[in-house]
């Protein structure tokens, strides 16, 4: 079935830093999602994408779709403290459902 | 708007009991679906309603886990009896469906699961 990885696993930054993180697939994707979850609560969503070399932003948040269609990504730019969590990728081809990455942790140091 | 609400938020149990989850999904949401996340992982469907009906449940362990969303509204997942390794999130989300392709889909909080 689809897999998708996503890296870096976890990262530690300093409150101010820009972030970078992708998500890549074996198959090609029509749409690809970004989500970030708090610890206890569920997903939200940051970002969706649905055209290959999309750029969309959502305030301090960045996402591209890939141009192979393979891969995306997303940068945060002047991390703060709010932004520690769990960032997941997800992703679909036509007809099917999303397919979620296995997150990267995002740890803020003061 | 109301989001997607969910209940219990936690529930401890022991093994080969059963439990039961609750969801109601944002208004006007056709499609339902039910996550699992382990500790660690992404989260991973377990079933998907479109209104009463389900569209995919390829990956519910059927043995032991049902869901039904009887009125096209709520639903409720099902898990008798429980496994140790059951033990996780059970994320119940939604989304619209335009021009016949469900859109990106909206999380509840969660049901933390802990199996003993």
């Amino acid at each position: 079935g689809q897999q998708l990885n996503q890296s870096p696993q976890s990262m530690f930054i300093q409150e101010g830093e820009d972030v970078s993180m992708n998500c890549t697939s074996s198959s090609i994707f029509n749409t690809w999602l970004w989500y970030k979850q708090d610890p206890g609560e569920g997903p939200v969503l940051l970002i969706a994408l649905y055209k290959a070399g999309e750029l969309t932003s959502n305030g301090r948040l960045t996402a591209q779709f890939g141009i192979t269609r393979k891969d995306s990504f997303l940068n945060i730019s002047a991390s703060i403290p709010s932004d520690v969590g769990i960032y997941f990728c997800a992703g679909r081809n036509y007809g099917q459902n999303f397919v979620f990455g296995p997150g990267t942790r995002l740890s803020v140091l003061p | 708007e109301a989001g997607v609400a969910q209940s219990p938020r936690y529930k401890i149990i022991e093994k080969r009991q059963s439990v039961a989850f609750w969801c109601n999904p944002i208004s006007g949401h056709a499609t339902l679906y039910w996550y699992q996340q382990i500790l660690g992982q992404g989260p991973k469907l377990l079933i998907q309603f479109q209104n009463n009906g389900v569209v995919d449940d390829s990956q519910l362990p059927k043995d032991r886990f049902s869901a039904e969303r009887l009125k096209g509204v709520d639903s409720t997942l099902k898990i008798q009896p429980a496994k140790l390794e059951d033990s996780a999130v059970y994320l119940c989300a939604s989304s619209l469906v335009s021009r016949g392709v469900n859109t990106e889909a909206f999380f509840g909080q969660g049901t933390r699961l802990t199996v003993v």
